[in-house]
Protein backbone atom coordinates (compact mmCIF):
# COMPACT_ATOMS: atom_id res chain seq x y z
CA UNK A 1 0.00 0.00 0.00
CA UNK A 2 1.26 3.54 0.17
CA UNK A 3 2.59 5.39 2.71
CA UNK A 4 0.91 7.79 3.85
CA UNK A 5 2.26 8.84 7.76
CA UNK A 6 1.87 11.29 10.09
CA UNK A 7 4.91 12.84 12.22
CA UNK A 8 3.31 12.78 15.58
CA UNK A 9 0.56 10.26 16.91
CA UNK A 10 -0.70 13.23 19.23
CA UNK A 11 -1.53 16.69 19.79
CA UNK A 12 -2.38 18.91 22.57
CA UNK A 13 -2.98 22.23 22.59
CA UNK A 14 -4.78 24.97 24.40
CA UNK A 15 -7.99 26.19 23.34
CA UNK A 16 -8.02 29.26 21.63
CA UNK A 17 -4.06 28.46 19.91
CA UNK A 18 -3.63 27.59 16.26
CA UNK A 19 -2.84 23.42 15.80
CA UNK A 20 -0.60 22.22 12.98
CA UNK A 21 -1.13 18.64 12.20
CA UNK A 22 1.37 17.37 9.56
CA UNK A 23 1.55 14.42 6.85
CA UNK A 24 4.29 12.90 5.03
CA UNK A 25 3.55 11.07 1.90
CA UNK A 26 5.96 8.74 0.01
CA UNK A 27 3.88 8.84 -3.65
CA UNK A 28 4.93 11.47 -5.70
CA UNK A 29 2.38 10.70 -8.49
CA UNK A 30 -0.55 11.68 -5.64
CA UNK A 31 -2.54 14.48 -7.28
CA UNK A 32 -4.96 14.86 -4.41
CA UNK A 33 -4.98 14.94 -0.73
CA UNK A 34 -7.91 15.19 1.64
CA UNK A 35 -7.87 16.02 5.33
CA UNK A 36 -10.65 14.09 7.54
CA UNK A 37 -11.28 14.43 11.28
CA UNK A 38 -12.93 11.65 12.86
CA UNK A 39 -14.50 11.57 16.07
CA UNK A 40 -15.22 8.94 18.40
CA UNK A 41 -17.82 6.62 17.22
CA UNK A 42 -17.96 8.17 13.95
CA UNK A 43 -17.00 8.14 10.04
CA UNK A 44 -14.42 10.09 9.20
CA UNK A 45 -16.02 13.44 8.12
CA UNK A 46 -14.11 15.85 5.04
CA UNK A 47 -12.29 18.86 6.33
CA UNK A 48 -10.75 20.33 3.02
CA UNK A 49 -8.96 18.94 0.59
CA UNK A 50 -6.52 20.35 -2.13
CA UNK A 51 -5.04 19.06 -5.66
CA UNK A 52 -1.37 19.01 -6.30
CA UNK A 53 -1.67 21.90 -9.07
CA UNK A 54 -1.83 24.47 -5.72
CA UNK A 55 0.24 24.68 -2.39
CA UNK A 56 -2.09 26.32 -0.04
CA UNK A 57 -6.05 26.45 0.23
CA UNK A 58 -7.81 27.74 3.07
CA UNK A 59 -11.48 27.06 4.39
CA UNK A 60 -12.94 28.35 7.32
CA UNK A 61 -10.32 28.24 10.10
CA UNK A 62 -8.22 25.57 8.26
CA UNK A 63 -5.72 25.97 5.70
CA UNK A 64 -3.87 22.86 3.98
CA UNK A 65 -0.38 23.73 3.08
CA UNK A 66 1.06 21.15 0.53
CA UNK A 67 4.55 21.06 -0.17
CA UNK A 68 5.31 18.95 -3.28
CA UNK A 69 9.18 19.01 -3.16
CA UNK A 70 9.14 17.59 -0.08
CA UNK A 71 5.58 15.24 -0.32
CA UNK A 72 5.12 16.95 3.11
CA UNK A 73 1.13 17.77 3.90
CA UNK A 74 -0.27 19.84 6.82
CA UNK A 75 -3.33 21.06 8.45
CA UNK A 76 -3.75 24.33 10.21
CA UNK A 77 -6.79 24.99 12.68
CA UNK A 78 -7.07 28.63 13.65
CA UNK A 79 -8.58 29.38 17.26
CA UNK A 80 -8.48 25.82 18.16
CA UNK A 81 -12.24 25.18 20.21
CA UNK A 82 -12.71 21.99 22.16
CA UNK A 83 -14.91 20.87 19.42
CA UNK A 84 -11.99 20.20 17.53
CA UNK A 85 -10.90 17.50 19.64
CA UNK A 86 -10.92 14.19 17.09
CA UNK A 87 -8.63 12.31 15.39
CA UNK A 88 -7.32 13.97 12.37
CA UNK A 89 -6.15 11.45 9.16
CA UNK A 90 -4.50 12.90 5.70
CA UNK A 91 -5.56 10.64 2.90
CA UNK A 92 -4.21 10.76 -0.84
CA UNK A 93 -5.34 9.68 -4.13
CA UNK A 94 -2.20 7.76 -5.60
CA UNK A 95 -2.23 9.42 -8.98
CA UNK A 96 -3.07 6.24 -11.19
CA UNK A 97 -6.58 7.20 -11.90
CA UNK A 98 -8.18 5.69 -9.69
CA UNK A 99 -10.47 6.67 -7.20
CA UNK A 100 -10.07 4.91 -3.86
CA UNK A 101 -8.14 6.78 -1.04
CA UNK A 102 -4.91 5.74 1.04
CA UNK A 103 -5.36 7.19 4.74
CA UNK A 104 -2.24 8.09 6.94
CA UNK A 105 -2.25 6.50 10.48
CA UNK A 106 -4.01 9.66 11.94
CA UNK A 107 -2.84 12.49 14.59
CA UNK A 108 -5.23 12.82 17.97
CA UNK A 109 -5.78 16.19 18.59
CA UNK A 110 -6.79 16.88 22.09
CA UNK A 111 -7.68 20.69 22.82
CA UNK A 112 -7.26 21.89 26.68
CA UNK A 113 -10.29 24.11 27.57
CA UNK B 1 -27.64 17.78 5.10
CA UNK B 2 -27.54 14.70 2.93
CA UNK B 3 -25.47 11.76 4.25
CA UNK B 4 -24.39 8.36 4.54
CA UNK B 5 -26.38 6.21 6.35
CA UNK B 6 -25.17 2.46 7.42
CA UNK B 7 -26.89 -0.07 9.30
CA UNK B 8 -26.68 -1.67 11.52
CA UNK B 9 -24.53 0.58 13.91
CA UNK B 10 -22.62 -2.81 15.38
CA UNK B 11 -22.94 -6.70 14.07
CA UNK B 12 -22.17 -9.15 16.52
CA UNK B 13 -21.39 -12.90 14.77
CA UNK B 14 -20.02 -16.10 14.99
CA UNK B 15 -16.98 -17.09 13.00
CA UNK B 16 -18.09 -18.79 9.75
CA UNK B 17 -21.67 -17.26 9.65
CA UNK B 18 -22.59 -14.83 6.76
CA UNK B 19 -23.51 -11.09 7.79
CA UNK B 20 -24.45 -8.64 5.12
CA UNK B 21 -23.58 -4.53 5.88
CA UNK B 22 -26.27 -2.06 4.53
CA UNK B 23 -25.78 1.79 3.45
CA UNK B 24 -27.55 3.88 1.64
CA UNK B 25 -25.66 6.57 -0.01
CA UNK B 26 -25.98 10.51 -0.89
CA UNK B 27 -29.30 10.17 -3.19
CA UNK B 28 -27.50 11.56 -6.37
CA UNK B 29 -23.93 9.93 -6.00
CA UNK B 30 -22.55 7.70 -8.01
CA UNK B 31 -19.27 6.11 -6.79
CA UNK B 32 -19.36 3.96 -3.80
CA UNK B 33 -16.86 2.59 -1.33
CA UNK B 34 -16.48 -0.02 1.25
CA UNK B 35 -13.86 0.69 3.67
CA UNK B 36 -12.63 -0.68 6.85
CA UNK B 37 -10.42 0.36 10.15
CA UNK B 38 -9.97 -2.60 12.63
CA UNK B 39 -9.40 -0.89 16.10
CA UNK B 40 -6.36 1.57 15.75
CA UNK B 41 -5.30 0.90 12.80
CA UNK B 42 -5.76 3.20 9.40
CA UNK B 43 -8.69 3.33 7.55
CA UNK B 44 -8.23 1.17 4.38
CA UNK B 45 -9.71 0.91 1.26
CA UNK B 46 -12.09 -2.72 0.45
CA UNK B 47 -13.54 -1.64 -3.06
CA UNK B 48 -15.51 0.58 -5.17
CA UNK B 49 -18.74 0.22 -7.09
CA UNK B 50 -19.79 2.36 -10.00
CA UNK B 51 -22.27 1.71 -12.51
CA UNK B 52 -23.64 -1.06 -10.93
CA UNK B 53 -19.67 -3.11 -11.03
CA UNK B 54 -17.22 -3.10 -9.15
CA UNK B 55 -14.18 -0.63 -10.21
CA UNK B 56 -11.01 -1.09 -8.43
CA UNK B 57 -10.87 -3.47 -5.42
CA UNK B 58 -7.51 -4.21 -2.94
CA UNK B 59 -6.11 -7.24 -1.56
CA UNK B 60 -8.30 -7.40 0.96
CA UNK B 61 -11.33 -7.76 -0.93
CA UNK B 62 -11.31 -11.34 -1.11
CA UNK B 63 -13.39 -14.20 -2.60
CA UNK B 64 -14.95 -13.98 0.86
CA UNK B 65 -16.39 -10.54 0.23
CA UNK B 66 -18.67 -9.00 -2.53
CA UNK B 67 -21.16 -6.08 -3.16
CA UNK B 68 -24.19 -5.24 -4.75
CA UNK B 69 -26.63 -2.67 -5.59
CA UNK B 70 -29.83 -4.32 -4.92
CA UNK B 71 -32.30 -1.65 -5.76
CA UNK B 72 -32.07 1.90 -6.38
CA UNK B 73 -30.77 3.54 -2.70
CA UNK B 74 -28.61 0.08 -0.89
CA UNK B 75 -25.68 -0.70 -1.40
CA UNK B 76 -24.82 -3.97 0.42
CA UNK B 77 -20.83 -5.92 1.54
CA UNK B 78 -21.56 -8.72 2.35
CA UNK B 79 -18.62 -11.34 4.08
CA UNK B 80 -19.48 -14.96 3.08
CA UNK B 81 -18.07 -16.78 5.81
CA UNK B 82 -16.72 -14.02 8.79
CA UNK B 83 -13.09 -14.93 10.33
CA UNK B 84 -12.24 -14.00 13.24
CA UNK B 85 -9.82 -10.82 11.95
CA UNK B 86 -12.96 -9.50 9.97
CA UNK B 87 -13.61 -7.62 13.56
CA UNK B 88 -13.48 -4.01 12.42
CA UNK B 89 -15.61 -0.69 11.75
CA UNK B 90 -16.50 -0.70 8.15
CA UNK B 91 -17.20 2.22 6.00
CA UNK B 92 -19.38 3.09 3.44
CA UNK B 93 -19.00 6.37 1.47
CA UNK B 94 -20.17 7.72 -2.00
CA UNK B 95 -19.53 10.68 -4.33
CA UNK B 96 -20.79 12.47 -6.27
CA UNK B 97 -18.89 12.06 -9.59
CA UNK B 98 -17.43 9.62 -11.24
CA UNK B 99 -13.36 11.55 -10.66
CA UNK B 100 -10.40 10.77 -8.86
CA UNK B 101 -10.38 14.25 -7.14
CA UNK B 102 -13.77 13.96 -5.42
CA UNK B 103 -14.20 14.19 -1.98
CA UNK B 104 -15.82 11.13 -0.32
CA UNK B 105 -18.72 11.26 2.28
CA UNK B 106 -18.39 8.73 4.91
CA UNK B 107 -21.17 7.24 7.08
CA UNK B 108 -20.79 6.44 10.83
CA UNK B 109 -19.97 3.05 10.40
CA UNK B 110 -20.91 -0.70 11.07
CA UNK B 111 -18.53 -2.64 13.89
CA UNK B 112 -18.43 -5.86 13.38
CA UNK B 113 -17.19 -8.22 15.60
CA UNK B 114 -16.73 -12.09 14.80
CA UNK B 115 -16.59 -14.26 18.20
Amino acid sequence: GENVGLHLPTLSVQEGDNSIINCAYSNSASDYFIWYKQESGKGPQFIIDIRSNMDKRQGQRVTVLLNKTVKHLSLQIAATQPGDSAVYFCAENNGTGANNLFFGTGTRLTVIP
Amino acid sequence: EPEVTQTPSHQVTQMGQEVILRCVPISNHLYFYWYRQILGQKVEFLVSFYNNEISEKSEIFDDQFSVERPDGSNFTLKIRSTKLEDSAMYFCASSELASTNEKLFFGSGTQLSVL
